[in-house]
């Protein structure tokens, strides 16, 4: 089966710049997670989905972050404007499973490296 | 500070046992994850455990876990170059939706 994918794989705006990232889940996945990983740092949830209603979105900065999953597939992501402190890798999630279910695996997609100048 | 803590390096001769440790605080955890994450991709689930399992073995992989003290460890036999990456260890609550990951142990296999 595919993985999930993820575009664009690196992006370079300048600070107070707008920047999108999108990706598209393994099919059937009901739980779509994006989350942002900064150099030398684990994963950070930002905002989960369960189909296109949010899950999760307590650690999303929405002040500038803004996120949608419209029909319960694909995903974008939104900064708007980027801060310096904003270079990072953003990884999108996706589980076939909710997690109040016995089995509970995440499928990353590779990422997508930002540098904010 | 992280609520799942692991040491940043290490560095094993090619066909040596690597361990990797991680210690985590809550004691609600419900499964307890390794993944690996190789320059430039994204993570790959490695293995899981599940908190009322004191050990898993998964071919060269081997997890233990100790609840009392809240430490797991990942175990890799015969460790090869292509395991040289970046290993986290990551945990969930019971009914929380959040995964934690801990900073990540860089690997380094030596020939």
């Amino acid at each position: 089966e595919a993985g999930v994918a993820q575009s664009p794989r690196y992006k370079i705006i300048e600070k107070r710049q707008s920047v999108a990232f999108w990706c598209n889940p393994i099919s059937g996945h009901a739980t779509l997670y994006w989350y942002q990983q900064i150099l030398g740092q684990g994963p950070k949830l930002l905002i989960q989905f369960q189909n296109n209603g949010v899950v999760d979105d307590s650690q999303l900065p929405k002040d500038r972050f803004s996120a949608e999953r419209l029909k319960g597939v694909d995903s974008t992501l939104k900064i708007q404007p980027a801060k310096l402190e904003d270079s990072a890798v953003y990884l999108c999630a996706s589980s076939l499973k909710f997690p109040d279910s016995l089995s509970y695996e995440q499928y990353f997609g590779p990422g997508t490296r930002l540098t904010v100048t | 500070g992280e609520d799942v803590e692991q040491s940043l390096f290490l560095s094993v001769r090619e066909g040596d046992s690597s361990v990797i440790n991680c210690t985590y605080t809550d004691s609600s955890s419900t499964y307890l994850y390794w993944y690996k994450q190789e320059p430039g991709a994204g993570l790959q689930l490695l293995t899981y455990i599940f908190s009322n399992m004191d050990m898993k073995q998964d071919q060269r992989l081997t997890v233990l876990l100790n609840k009392k003290d809240k430490h797991l460890s990942l175990r890799i036999a015969d460790t090869q170059t292509g395991d040289s990456a970046i290993y986290f260890c990551a945990e969930t609550l019971y009914n929380n939706n959040d995964m934690r990951f801990g900073a990540g142990t860089r690997l380094t296999v030596k020939p």
